[in-house]
């Protein structure tokens, strides 16, 4: 069984600096993996996806991540993060071929000081 | 507009009193699934369906059940609720795993939050 590791529960940092939120994960071969946005009280966002090719991926926001298959990592990044970015951001990992076993990790709250 | 919705968003309820969290989507989805959230735990999947009459169990399915009568909508049983069920409730939605990559793109409803005294 596949499983998502965030080994950061809680981060801060100040607004106009750079952000990197870690995600390994644990799966027999490439799996299909996901950022998502989870801003307070709302549902849950997807930031961006990855499925293959290109091992660096765009997403919404100015986010971007990067799948290093000899890691198994899927790091989030963002050069200057706003202060609108506060959030809390999970990691999540589907076997290619279904979408029925989607498994997050627990994870990380960002916290932007000004 | 396509979205997800779930009703009742707040819930506070008594043991052992039945109740349903209803959910539905407009986007002609066939696969749902719902999830709980908790501190430090994430999301975990507690059923999924894979298109009308077809569920499956997720990661902790215990003390909970579903159908799937209708494509639209995927409503989530609590016959006996406990204390232990007091969590965050999630639906989500997407199309079938056999179409083209974005159909892992699975779009979440509101929450619904959920307290057992």
């Amino acid at each position: 069984a596949q499983s998502v590791t965030q080994p950061d529960i809680h981060i801060t940092v100040s607004e106009g600096a750079s952000l990197e939120l870690r995600c390994n994960y644990s799966y027999g071969a490439t799996p299909y993996l996901f950022w998502y946005v989870q801003s307070p009280g709302q549902g849950l966002q997807l930031l961006l996806k990855y499925f293959s090719g290109d091992t660096l991926v765009q997403g919404i926001k100015g986010f971007e991540a990067e799948f290093k298959r000899s890691q198994s990592s899927f790091n989030l990044r963002k050069p200057s993060v706003h202060w609108s970015d506060a959030a809390e951001y999970f990691c999540a990992v589907a076997p290619t071929g279904t979408a029925s076993k989607l498994t997050f990790g627990t994870g990380t709250r960002l916290q932007v000081t000004l | 507009e396509a979205q997800v919705t779930q009703n009742p968003r707040y819930l506070i309820t008594v043991t052992g009193k039945k109740l349903t969290v209803t959910c539905s989507q407009n986007m002609n989805h066939e696969y749902m699934s719902w999830y709980r959230q908790d501190p430090g735990l994430g999301l975990r999947q507690i059923y999924y369906s894979m298109n009308v009459e077809v569920t499956d169990k997720g990661d902790v399915p215990e003390g909970y059940k579903v159908s799937r009568k209708e494509k639209r909508n995927f409503p989530l049983i609590l016959e006996s609720p406990s204390p232990n069920q007091t969590s965050l409730y999630f639906c989500a939605s997407s199309l079938r795993s056999n179409r083209a990559p974005r159909s892992y793109e699975q779009y979440f409803g509101p929450g619904t939050r959920l307290t057992v005294t």
